[in-house]
């Protein structure tokens, strides 16, 4: 069955260390998207992409950057990390951008001392 | 920009009675709405996709209404069980931007 896969699951890291967050989907879907949730906040968009070579800024993105180098994948990558970017963090894909059922992963829980 | 909110934020009911959850949405100029499960520590399974050219969507237990116009769609769970207990959230998709989120509500089904 096709699915969508994040690592690591759960990560614990330091301030100021760079992190890299994993999503690999194998629907062959062309658009991907990074979501994080925060009790309070519920989901916000972080970056997304519709395509290979296609980066998009989100609601929340400063601090956080993406590339998109093939369809099965989209790293989440967080320069250096901050506490506030303690969070949740979901990847999810779809095959139409706004008609398309979307498609999530398990989450990857972050954690910045 | 589409704002998307969700009412009641915590909901809880006895098992075996009918209940409905409310969204809203400020843009009615949409291309679909989803509702959501989230169970906790999972990630979102999506329940029911209505496209703006329809009305309602049916699964099993779930129907789920759309009014455009007013801006509000609505969650029908029927027969309610503990095993519906999760956070339900919707999403709506309109203009150039992906899906936006509500908060969702946290339903307690009590057996």
């Amino acid at each position: 069955d096709a699915e969508i896969t994040q690592s690591p699951r759960h990560k614990i890291t330091e301030t100021g260390r760079q992190v890299t967050l994993a999503c690999h989907q194998t629907w062959n879907h062309n658009n991907m998207f990074w979501y994080r949730q925060d009790l309070g906040h519920g989901l916000r968009l972080i970056h997304y992409s519709y395509g290979v070579q296609d980066t998009n800024k989100g609601e929340v993105s400063d601090g956080y950057s993406v590339s998109r180098s093939n369809t099965e994948d989209l790293p989440l990558t967080l320069e250096s990390a901050a506490s506030s970017q303690t969070s949740v963090y979901f990847c999810a894909s779809s095959a139409a951008i706004n008609t398309g059922e979307l498609f999530f992963g398990e989450g990857s829980r972050l954690t910045v001392l | 920009k589409q704002e998307v909110t969700q009412i009641p934020a915590a909901l809880s009911v006895p098992e075996g009675e009918n209940l409905v959850l409310n969204c809203s949405f400020t843009d009615s100029a949409i291309y679909n709405l989803q509702w959501f499960r989230q169970d906790p520590g999972k990630g979102l399974t999506s329940l029911l996709l209505i496209q703006s050219s329809q009305r309602e969507q049916t699964s099993g237990r779930l129907n789920a209404s759309l009014d455009k116009s007013s801006g509000r769609s609505t969650l029908y769970i029927a027969a309610s069980q503990p095993g519906d207990s999760a956070t339900y959230l919707c999403a709506v998709a309109s203009g150039n931007t992906p899906l936006v989120f509500g908060k969702g509500t946290r339903l307690s089904v009590i057996a």
